[in-house]
């Protein structure tokens, strides 16, 4: 079955710890996402890539890097620069980037970060 | 900038209920308007859309009218279900913007026997 797979599906961090999210489809999709929620807040966008080896800022990237070496996989790391980085992280995809808005996003089941 | 603003939650029906759950926006372009849903513990999935004014998305039972006057993308139902009980997210994007979303801060539906 295709979809967005991601893992681990809960997370704990130490201080001054850096730790990687992990996000993987099998949908040929060509564009990214990462998406922070937090309880009683939508959600907001951390990085964008439209294609491979190509990544942008989303609303709120400090403290958050990326990389898109691969079609299939676009892991996001939390570094010790976050401070708050406890909340449900969510990664998507869609067909393409483009002109077009309305271009439906998959989501993948989410992985709950929490420091220790 | 760009907003969504939804009513606050939790939204609490019996079943059998109509359930409208409000929903505007601000935005500085033309937007695509989309209800997404997460039920417990998962991602989000699309539950309908609209891309231009008085555009009407529907599934599920489910709709919303692109009320391009009123700035408004209300989500209705006509007999809500135990089944729908979940958590729902109004979003926008605009032309340019690639598939960036703008979210609401979501309602939470429970839905009673």
């Amino acid at each position: 079955d295709g979809g967005i797979t991601q893992s681990p599906k809960y997370l704990f961090r130490k201080e001054g710890q850096n730790v990687t999210l992990s996000c993987e489809q099998n949908l040929n999709h060509d564009a990214m996402y990462w998406y922070r929620q937090d309880p009683g807040q939508g959600l907001r966008l951390i990085y964008y890539s439209q294609i491979v080896n190509d990544f942008q800022k989303g609303d709120i990237a400090e403290g958050y890097s990326v990389s898109r070496e691969k079609k299939e996989s676009f892991p996001l790391t939390v570094t010790s620069a976050q401070k708050n980085p406890t909340a449900f992280y969510l990664c998507a995809s869609s067909t393409r980037w483009g002109t077009a808005t309305n271009e439906k996003l998959f989501f993948g089941s989410g992985t709950q970060l929490s420091v220790l | 900038g760009n907003s969504v603003t939804q009513m606050e939650g939790p939204v609490t029906l019996s079943e059998e209920a109509f359930l409208t759950i409000n929903c505007t926006y601000t935005a500085t372009g033309y937007p695509s308007l989309f209800w997404y849903v997460q039920y417990p513990g998962e991602g989000l999935q699309l539950l309908l859309k609209a891309t231009k004014a008085d555009d009407k998305g529907s599934n599920k039972g489910f709709e919303a009218t692109y009320r391009k006057e009123t700035t408004s993308f209300h989500l209705e139902k006509g007999s809500v279900q135990v089944s729908d009980s979940a958590v729902y997210f109004c979003a926008l994007s605009l032309t340019g913007g690639g598939n960036k979303l703008t979210f609401g801060t979501g309602t939470q539906l429970k839905v009673e026997l």
